[in-house]
């Protein structure tokens, strides 16, 4: 079966402060990822789709970066967090030819 | 650009009542719609999946259906129990990209 991780659970950082958060997909290969954001009392956000190793999609302008290393490795990254930032950020992942999305448990930021 | 909209943003009803979630899309080009709950603090968990030709899915007490050509999805919730709090949201797919619905916040009072 297939499971997805994000870590950490939680995090507060200060602002200027750089990030990284890391989703890893096992159980299955070449998976589509994806990063989203959701903050309070908003919807959910894409923030970039991968289809495959090094291939990155952004969809909204942002000091947020996203890497994939590995095939089942998403990373999400920032060289200065902003206030703006904080919120939940959640990981998915799809199969190409598949219809759903599987997501990971989040990862709460809080920048101070 | 899609974009997806959920009325009403907050509901509370009394435990047993049957309910209806509304969503509503821009682009009818989509390529399926799917309904998510989400618990507080938590990720988001798949409940039903309509194809874009298909009119309509059940699972259990959970019915949703989908009119394309006008753009509008509904979630039914036969029975409602307070098991079923949560968060939720549906998204349309397009392509390798899925957009979301800000969601409905659903309290059953039991």
């Amino acid at each position: 079966s297939q499971t997805i991780h994000q870590w950490p659970a939680t995090l507060v950082q200060p602002v200027g402060s750089p990030l990284s958060l890391e989703c890893t997909v096992e159980g299955t290969s070449n998976p589509n990822l994806y990063w989203y954001r959701q903050a309070a009392g908003r919807g959910l956000q894409l923030l970039f789709y991968s289809v495959g190793i090094g291939q990155i999609s952004s969809e909204v302008p942002q000091n947020l970066s996203a890497s994939r290393p590995q095939d089942r490795q998403f990373i999400l990254s920032s060289k200065k967090l902003l206030l703006s930032d904080s919120g939940f950020y959640l990981c998915a992942w799809s199969r190409p030819a598949q219809e759903t999305q599987y997501f990971g448990p989040g990862t709460r930021l809080l920048v101070l | 650009k899609q974009e997806v909209t959920q009325i009403p943003a907050a509901l509370s009803v009394p435990e047993g009542e049957n309910l209806v979630l509304n969503c509503s899309f821009t682009d009818s080009a989509i390529y399926n719609l799917q309904w998510f709950r989400q618990d507080p603090g938590k990720g988001l968990t798949s409940l039903l999946l309509i194809q874009s030709s298909q009119r309509e899915q059940t699972s259990g007490r959970l019915n949703a259906s989908l009119d394309k050509s006008s753009g509008r999805s509904t979630l039914y919730i036969a029975a409602s129990q307070p098991g079923d709090s949560a968060t939720y949201l549906c998204a349309v797919r397009r392509g390798n990209q899925f957009y979301f619905g800000t969601g409905t916040s659903l309290t059953v009072i039991p």
